[in-house]
């Protein structure tokens, strides 16, 4: 079956550096997300992604977020200079499209900034 | 500001039993809702959804009914099995021009005891 597949799994890294979160979605989607878990609290939405650019993004992605799919099949989230408070689990997910498309969540990767 | 709730953090059933989730929702630009089921160290998994022309969905052991009027909706799973215990999520989606990812409640956790 096929999945979307995220890269790392975890990364603990210093208040200031830059992260980049991969993701791998599914080989037929067109629409991509970033979504994210503060511990103990709800899901957020981040940014979705089709035809190459940005669609939609909420407060929460800032200037200090940015998504590229460089090579086709990657989609990447980037944080330029992490924050305590950018400590999550990230979740990539993507859909087929319509609106009734579901969406497809990667495992996540857990984010801890020192 | 929570569009999306669910007001109960954890529930317990035995199994066999009904289990019965609640959502409610603030937004009426809400005209999508879905349920997704969560484990502890995966990502959130599709469950079922409801178009807002519908009061009710039902696959399986899964049902989910929709009140527009009170803004409410409630996954029933019956029988419910030790399976079934995993963190679930409500959301929804908002057709009035808003971002086009998924507004998502904070989850319960449901736990199946035997």
């Amino acid at each position: 079956e096929p999945e979307v597949t995220q890269t790392p799994s975890h990364q603990v890294t210093q208040m200031g550096q830059e992260v980049i979160l991969r993701c791998v979605p599914i080989s037929n989607h067109l629409y991509f997300y970033w979504y994210r878990q503060i511990l103990g609290q709800k899901v957020e939405f981040l940014v979705s992604f089709y035809n190459n650019e940005i669609s939609e993004k909420s407060e929460i992605f800032d200037d200090q977020f940015s998504v590229e799919r460089p090579d086709g099949s990657n989609f990447t989230l980037k944080i330029r200079s992490t924050k305590l408070e950018d400590s999550a689990m990230y979740f990539c997910a993507s859909s087929a499209g319509g609106y009734t498309g579901e969406l497809f969540f990667g495992e996540g990767s857990r984010l801890t900034v020192l | 500001d929570q569009q999306v709730k669910q007001n109960s953090p954890s529930l317990s059933v035995q199994e066999g039993r009904i289990s019965i989730l609640n959502c409610d929702y603030t937004n009426s630009m809400f005209d999508y809702f879905l349920w997704y089921k969560k484990y502890p160290a995966e990502g959130p998994t599709f469950l079922i959804s409801i178009s807002s022309i519908k009061d009710k969905n039902e696959d399986g052991r899964f049902t989910v009914f929709l009140n527009k009027s009170a803004k409410h909706l409630s996954l029933h799973i019956v029988p419910s099995q030790p399976g079934d215990s995993a963190v679930y999520f409500c959301a929804a989606r908002d057709s009035g021009g808003g971002a086009d990812g998924l507004t998502f409640g904070k989850g319960t956790h449901l736990i199946i005891q035997p």
